[in-house]
């Protein structure tokens, strides 16, 4: 299986900073990286796929890039609603994991 | 738009079984691959199973295999998982979840809880 590390595992950030989200994967996965946004309580949303393709929807201050084992989320500006918990996940082949999550927190 | 309802949740005792359903609606179900993801309180998410858009290929986590079982009904356009020897360790909030073209989760159920307690 294909093993996802993300980091860091929490960060205090406030509104207006850049931030920015590291995934690893075990192996190569080409482009095969999506991220996820989740809030208390909700399901997941997708905010990038492919790497770094916008899903449709999601404000552009969200951005993604790498391919092979390296991938980044960076959130260009943040925004009062942008605090909530991120996961990165593979999908070049099954089981799709996921990271262990990123817990973003206003400082 | 686009609806995923799961529902069969609830309280089960140590090596009991639940069934889970997940109604979808305002997409072409035949036409996506289908997974189970759970997430335990408070942890992150794990996937659990998949069946593919024709219902010939399904995977499980090594964690669910041997005791879980995802189907589907194109005539419902319904997903379903069948969980038995349950213990503590399964309890989450379990997500249904469709697969799009683009091999990315983007439609998602909003979940339902499955607590495993005596």
């Amino acid at each position: 299986d294909i093993q996802m590390t993300q980091s860091p595992s929490s960060l205090s950030a406030s509104v207006g900073d850049r931030v920015t989200i590291t995934c690893r994967a075990s192996q190569s996965i080409s482009s095969y990286l999506n991220w996820y946004q989740q809030k208390p309580g909700k399901a997941p949303k997708l905010l990038i796929y492919a790497a770094s393709s916008l899903q449709s929807g999601v404000p552009s201050r969200f951005s993604g890039s790498g391919s092979g084992t390296d991938f980044t989320l960076t959130i260009s500006s943040l925004q009062p609603e942008d605090f909530a918990g991120y996961y990165c996940q593979q999908s070049y082949s099954t089981p799709r994991t996921f990271g262990q999550g990123t817990k973003l927190e206003i400082k | 738009q686009v609806q995923l309802v799961e529902s069969g949740g609830g309280v089960v005792q140590p090596g009991g079984s639940l069934r889970l359903s997940c109604a979808a609606s305002g997409f072409t179900f035949s036409s996506y691959g289908m997974h189970w993801v759970r997430q335990a309180p408070g942890k992150g998410l794990e996937w659990v199973a998949f069946i593919r858009d024709d219902g010939s290929t399904k995977y499980y986590a090594d964690s669910v295999k041997g005791r879980f079982t995802i189907s589907r009904d194109i005539s419902k356009n319904t997903l379903y998982l069948q969980m038995s020897s349950l213990s503590a360790e399964d309890t989450a909030v379990y997500f249904c979840v469709g697969e799009s073209s683009s091999r990315a989760f983007d439609h998602w159920g909003q979940g339902t809880l499955v607590t495993v307690s005596s």
